[in-house]
């Protein structure tokens, strides 16, 4: 079975510094890792996703990801945050099954301090 | 143009109504689903269609009937609405390959209100 734990339920930096987004996940085959983000009271957008290409992910609006297979993690990371960047940030995995699931983990609230 | 889209975006009901929340999707994607969030922002899946044919049905009251009519629309209809079905419902669909999975589309969501 697979699983996705964000590791952090609220993330709070200043504007221009670094954002690090925690993400861990539990897959019994290669998985598909997906970033989403959602602004107050708006639909999910997709940030990036890693589908076994390259491990370094490039996403929308200056993110990126790396995935680390030894350490089932898939962290999410922006060299400097922008006020527009405070949003809810889900992490989501999906494996093949017979039944797939895209799984959500429980979302990280970002912060941007002035 | 909307490629997964809702309809209505805000419901507001009282208890022991029915009520449905339609889904249609115009990416030609064979597989559509039915997440609910929660008030603290956890989405859960409910239901899963793949051209049709029910796939994934999570552990969800059998006062909610999906409803997909053909690949390009999934339809939810709740029965007897309680407080706790109060939550925001949203639709996606993706497109899936031979293992490799694709990212799925999600419409705005629908925010039910139950009183």
């Amino acid at each position: 079975a697979q699983s996705v734990t964000q590791l952090d339920s609220h993330v709070s930096v200043s504007e221009g510094t670094p954002v690090l987004l925690r993400c861990n996940y539990s897959s019994s085959y290669s998985p598909s890792l997906f970033w989403y983000v959602q602004h107050p009271n708006k639909g999910l957008q997709l940030l990036l996703k890693y589908t076994s290409a390259a491990t370094l992910v490039k996403g929308i609006n200056g993110f990126e990801a790396e995935f680390k297979k030894s350490e089932t993690s898939f962290h999410l990371t922006k060299p400097s945050a922008h006020m527009s960047d405070a949003a809810e940030y889900f992490c989501v995995v999906r494996q093949y099954s017979s039944a797939s699931k895209i799984i959500f983990g429980s979302g990280t609230r970002l912060s941007i301090r002035p | 143009d909307t490629a997964v889209s809702q309809t209505p975006k805000y419901l507001v009901t009282q208890m022991g109504n029915d009520k449905s929340i339609k889904c249609e999707q115009n990416l030609g994607h064979d597989t559509m689903y039915w997440y609910k969030q929660d008030s603290k922002k956890f989405l859960k899946i409910m239901f899963s269609y793949n051209n049709k044919e029910l796939i994934i049905n999570e552990t969800v009251p059998n006062r909610f009937s999906p409803k997909s009519p053909d690949k390009a629309h999934l339809n939810l209809h709740i029965n007897s609405l309680e407080l706790g079905d109060s939550a925001v419902y949203f639709c996606a669909s993706s497109q899936d390959g031979d293992r490799v999975w694709t990212e799925a589309f999600f419409g705005q969501g629908t925010r039910l209100t139950v009183v």
